[in-house]
């Protein structure tokens, strides 16, 4: 059982790259998300999913775009990257969107825009 | 918007100490989750709670609704705890997922031996 698979774990872009971060969860959880973690601030979430083919908007969302076609994948596009998006993204899953429940965490992606 | 403040933000005990980190929120919640982030980034969930208290080890969690606050205790704190927590609400009508989790800046604890 590998729990929350994210890959890669560094990258270094130039401005103006795209790129995709990979999520993946082998537990059937319903709910996944993507998280920003940057120095002094909280995590903050940039986008969340409900099930498959449901996506919405967190509190950071402009620059990324994502998708879930499958349960288990729920991948993060950079379109076109910018310094400001240099941080630490993390990806979670949780059981029910409706009754909450425990949290697991990817291992996170610590990314660099130059 | 929720907030969620935690204190101290950074800690420093001898190993052995009784710890204590505390989260206070400003809005109703659902659940109140604590998550572990060693050093080298990733985040564990160690408790969540919507009521009450948990004991997991030497690790406590208590909630007071009324007062929107919690507070996570480490008893006989050990080098091996050193690590930033994290405290993080499910604010009341995110049933859906409307809105995930609010965090709190984390608190980073240093245990000495």
């Amino acid at each position: 059982n590998a729990g929350v698979t994210q890959t890669p774990k560094f990258q270094v872009l130039k401005t103006g790259q795209s790129m995709t971060l990979q999520c993946a969860q082998d537990m059937n959880h319903e709910y996944m998300s993507w998280y920003r973690q940057d120095p002094g601030m909280g995590l903050r979430l940039i986008h969340y999913s409900v099930g498959a083919g449901i996506t919405d908007q967190g509190e950071v969302p402009n620059g990324y775009n994502v998708s879930r076609s499958t349960t288990e994948d729920f991948p993060l596009r950079l379109l076109s990257a910018a310094p400001s998006q240099t941080s630490v993204y993390f990806c979670a899953s949780s059981y029910s969107a409706r009754q909450g429940g425990g949290y697991t965490f990817g291992s996170g992606t610590r990314l660099t825009v130059v | 918007k929720n907030e969620v403040e935690q204190s101290p933000q950074n800690l420093t005990a001898q190993e052995g100490e009784f710890i204590t980190i505390n989260c206070s929120y400003s809005v109703g919640i659902s659940a109140l989750h604590w998550l572990q982030q060693h050093p080298g980034g990733g985040i564990v969930s160690l408790f969540m709670l919507s009521s009450g208290k948990k004991k997991h080890g030497r690790l406590i969690a208590t909630i007071n609704i009324q007062e929107k606050h919690s507070s996570l205790h480490i008893t006989a704190s050990h080098p091996r705890d050193s690590a930033v927590y994290i405290c993080a609400v499910r604010s009341i009508g995110s049933g859906g997922g409307a809105d995930g989790l609010t965090f709190g800046k984390g608190t980073h604890l240093i245990i000495q031996p």
